[in-house]
């Protein structure tokens, strides 16, 4: 079965940070590209980040620009986003979902279940 | 704000065929194409609809894309109670060097 499980969500401090984490099976990790995509309570849809399949091609919004960093283990079949000063705003459920071959092209096929990341005092 | 436009709701009767749109720009839709994804009560989002008309495995054939110029839209027709759910577009922008997605559109079968 075709599977994104996403962790390491939790409440952490403004300021602080957190790493999440998204675990793949049931398909050929390393040919596609991988990407988080944020949703805060009651909100749409965002892009947060995404890798190409060897990691040559990485992008972020400018929302999170300079403060995130989206990583990959082929090995371990394995997406991780490094979020440091984390602000209020940055306060949603983070999905990890599959790209295609193409990093700028190919639609989101498959979606975790999300993990959630709040920020507070 | 979002990059592309949506109307914030929509709304039809049973059996009836509902369009949402999603408007754009020449460095998004204009010159890339358009996803749809499906996102139900309490759950994560699904693709829809891919590269504009396609659908994945799966999506009954009552679920149509099309794209023109710096705008798309999603037709839903023979609308049925499980439709009840939130449909986001979404398109690579050049401009921006990253996705971008529309605010949503709340379908509600009355």
């Amino acid at each position: 079965e075709v599977q994104l499980v996403e962790s390491g969500g939790g409440l952490v401090q403004p300021g602080r940070s957190l790493r999440l984490s998204c675990a793949a099976s049931g398909f050929t990790f390393d040919d596609y590209a991988m990407h988080w995509v944020r949703q805060a309570p009651g909100k749409g849809l965002e892009w947060v980040s995404g890798i190409s399949w060897k990691s040559g091609i990485i992008g972020y919004a400018d929302s999170v620009k300079g403060r995130f960093t989206i990583s990959r283990d082929n090995a371990k079949k394995s997406l991780y986003l490094q979020m440091n000063s984390l602000k209020a705003e940055d306060m949603a459920l983070y999905y990890c979902a599959k790209g295609g071959y193409s990093y700028g092209h190919d639609a989101f096929d498959i979606w975790g279940q999300g993990t959630m990341v709040t920020v507070s005092s | 704000q979002s990059v592309l436009t949506q109307p914030p709701s929509a709304s039809g009767t049973p059996g009836q065929t509902v369009t949402i749109s999603c408007s754009g720009s020449s460095s998004n839709i204009g010159s890339n194409t358009v996803n749809w994804y499906q996102q139900l009560p309490g759950t994560a989002p699904k693709l829809l609809i891919y590269s504009n008309n396609p659908r994945p495995s799966g999506v009954p054939d009552r679920f149509s894309g099309s794209k023109s110029g710096t705008s798309a839209s999603l037709a839903i027709s023979g609308l049925q109670s499980e439709d009840e759910a939130d449909y986001y577009c979404a398109a690579w922008d050049d401009s921006l060097r990253g996705w971008v997605f529309g605010g949503g559109t709340k379908l509600t079968v009355l």
